[in-house]
């Protein structure tokens, strides 16, 4: 099937440290969107990113989609404690979500 | 006002059992997604609804799994003769937009289902 890998799985970071997780995808897609899933929680909504080449940020969060509209790359500055959690990729058409990119931060 | 809800939050179920997952999604979401999530894995699609019409099910593993939302609101998932590959965490979400799988999602808190 049409897959979204994201890459890496785990990331661990000392506070205070840089972050990133890449999605990639194989075809060319409509959109995508970034949710976070806190340990024991479920997916929240961040962003949704549509233009080839958007960028879009939020405090620390940084979001881009790819030229191309075949990847795309969350980053966090700075992390903090309460950054921890996974982070997903998701496509909407047929809703694809990546594997997650688990951050954990190291006091 | 309330998110979607789940219930039960937790469910046991001896191999062969039936069970029936119900969701409560946010109060005039058109939009309803039913997904599986396995233990260190991302949400898998299973099968989505605008209203009451089940516009795709191709996430569906089996034909053990059906899903219904007779009046547009509240949703089943109901596994017949589950099996312990069933085991998982299974998500509702919802949408307000018609097109919604484009939008924004709402998560329940999930559903946890140990099949043994």
């Amino acid at each position: 099937g049409q897959q979204v890998m994201q890459i890496p799985q785990y990331q661990h970071v000392q506070e205070g440290e840089d972050f990133t997780t890449y999605c990639n995808s194989s075809t060319t897609l409509s959109n995508i969107q970034w949710y976070k899933q806190r340990p024991g929680g479920h997916p929240v909504f961040l962003i949704q990113l549509v233009k080839s080449g958007e960028v879009k940020k939020q405090k620390r969060l940084t979001f881009q989609f790819g030229e191309a509209k075949k990847n795309s790359s969350l980053h966090i500055t700075a992390t903090q404690t309460t950054d921890v959690g996974t982070y997903f990729c998701k496509r909407s058409y047929i809703p694809t979500f990546g594997r997650g990119t688990s951050l954990i931060v190291h006091p | 006002g309330a998110g979607v809800s789940q219930s039960p939050r937790y469910k046991v179920a001896k191999r062969g059992q039936d069970v029936a997952l119900r969701c409560d999604p946010i109060s005039g979401h058109v939009s309803l997604f039913w997904y599986q999530q396995a233990l260190g894995q991302g949400p898998e699609f299973l099968t989505y609804f605008q209203n009451e019409a089940q516009l795709d099910k191709s996430g569906l593993p089996s034909d053990r799994f059906f899903a219904e939302r007779p009046e547009g609101s509240v949703s089943t998932l109901k596994i017949q003769r589950t099996q312990k590959e069933d085991s998982a965490v299974y998500l509702c979400a919802s949408s307000s937009a018609t097109s919604g799988r484009a939008y924004e999602q709402y998560f329940g808190p999930g559903t946890r289902l140990t099949v043994t």
